[in-house]
């Protein structure tokens, strides 16, 4: 089954400063990649997402990178506030099953 | 429209008591899983369902049935509680048809003493 990989454990940036999160995957059929956000004590929730046949997207601050052929795909954050901090979370997933994996998580603070 | 609907939020168990997690959606999808969230290990997928009578195992199946009796619910049991299942619980639910992003209900916290 699908393998997903993430890093950093832990991040801690000052505001305004950037942040970089990355993931690699190990099945070469995965075409969805979401990336979640969850706040203390919540369920995750979406906040970006990219298909295989798209090698960025862009929504405000949050951009997500997609490498098929490398298999890794990174969640970059611009101009982080302190509400940013959070557990973010990437995941696999293939269209043709119904099993999509999480990364382990990365747990981002932000200094303000 | 409330989502995705986790009752309880908190639940504490004896060794050998069973339980039912309930788990709600009221956006017609016809996409629900579950899973489990323990510290340092992300996500990881129980059961699902692809529709209403149709089930299938995730990664870490064992110890959790489920049944997908109508479209908008999707409970977890607990057969004989273990300390192991010691967890924070999350029901997820997307439509295909629409897009996958899963929307997550806010977590059951399980502990089993």
């Amino acid at each position: 089954g699908e393998n997903v990989e993430q890093h950093p454990s832990t991040l801690s940036v000052q505001e305004g400063d950037s942040a970089v999160i990355k993931c690699t995957y190990s099945d070469s059929a995965s075409n969805y990649f979401p990336w979640y956000k969850q706040e203390l004590g919540k369920g995750p929730q979406l906040i970006i997402d990219i298909r295989s046949n798209v090698g960025e997207k862009k929504d405000q601050r949050i951009a997500v990178t997609l490498n098929k052929t490398a298999k890794h795909f990174s969640l970059h954050i611009t101009e982080t506030q302190p509400e940013d901090s959070a557990v973010y979370f990437c995941a696999a997933l293939s269209y043709n099953n119904n099993d999509m994996r999480f990364g382990a998580g990365t747990r981002l603070t932000v200094k303000p | 429209n409330a989502g995705v609907t986790q009752t309880p939020k908190f639940q504490v168990l004896k060794t050998g008591q069973s339980m039912t997690l309930q788990c709600a959606q009221d956006m017609n999808h016809e996409y629900m899983s579950w899973y489990r969230q323990d510290p340092g290990m992300g996500l990881r997928l129980i059961h699902y369902s692809v529709g209403a009578g149709i089930t299938d195992q995730g990664e870490v199946p064992n110890g959790y049935n489920v049944s997908r009796s109508t479209t908008e619910d999707f409970p977890l049991r607990l057969l004989s509680a273990a300390p192991s299942q010691t967890s924070v619980y999350f029901c997820a639910s997307s439509s295909r048809l629409a897009n996958y992003g899963y929307t997550f209900g806010s977590g059951t916290r399980l502990t089993v003493v």
